[in-house]
């Protein structure tokens, strides 16, 4: 595709329920970044990935959240019994890492909201 | 603990004003990234700095390394050009991991 896709775009869910919250990053994108951002805050980094391998996953704010990228290239954010502190919009981001630019480019986000 | 500081945290302008978002971050960075974000939530990059200046049509973008700090500009401003604008880092601390660091946004609302 042409950019990051990230789905569904809105997610409506009820406490102690679990979601799963896909990106699908630029073909051929060798990074990818996963960050949350609470309403009227900047985004914070959650986890990063470089092919399949998760690099850094020292952002996730407790071990209800998870992520996976088995083949390194769609990746799956998922939030066990969800809290209501986890409403926000989740952010997927990719880059080619080619060269020095290592510009990373964003999906439209998710916005969780849960009740 | 935020260590990308923007201000000011809202503006509203005049259309036509010329208008300035800064940016200062704490410790060494391999880039700087300006980032516009609509209502919905899509993120637009639109410069990645590390030294100097840069321009695409009416929006500037400048980085002072030795200072840390950089400014975007936008001349001429325009009702569509009301969104959040992010300042983020990438630190040299960083290592092998190459998360942003994003400061908290600036509210822009150009009026008519």
């Amino acid at each position: 595709g042409a950019g990051v896709s990230q789905s569904p775009r809105y997610k409506v869910a009820k406490r102690g329920q679990d979601v799963a919250l896909r990106c699908d990053p630029i073909s051929g994108h060798v990074s990818l970044f996963w960050y949350q951002q609470a309403l009227g805050q900047g985004p914070e980094f959650l986890t990063y990935f470089q092919n399949e391998a998760q690099l850094d996953k020292s952002g996730l704010p407790s071990d209800r959240f998870f992520a996976e990228r088995p083949e390194g290239s769609v990746s799956t954010l998922k939030i066990q019994r969800t809290q209501q502190e986890d409403s926000a919009v989740y952010l997927c981001a990719s880059s080619s890492d080619r060269g020095r630019r290592n510009e990373q480019f964003f999906g439209p986000g998710t916005r969780l909201t849960v009740l | 603990k935020n260590e990308v500081e923007q201000s000011p945290q809202n503006l509203t302008a005049q259309e036509g004003e010329f208008i300035t978002i800064n940016c200062s971050y704490s410790v060494g960075i391999s880039a700087l990234h300006w980032l516009q974000q609509h209502p919905g939530g899509g993120i637009v990059s639109l410069f990645m700095l590390s030294s100097g200046k840069k321009k695409h049509g009416r929006l500037i973008a400048t980085i002072n390394i030795q200072e840390k700090h950089s400014s975007l500009h936008i001349t001429a401003s325009h009702p569509r050009d009301s969104a959040v604008y992010i300042c983020a880092v990438r630190y040299i601390s960083s290592g092998s991991a190459r998360q942003l660091t994003f400061g908290s946004g600036t509210q822009l609302t150009v009026l008519p």
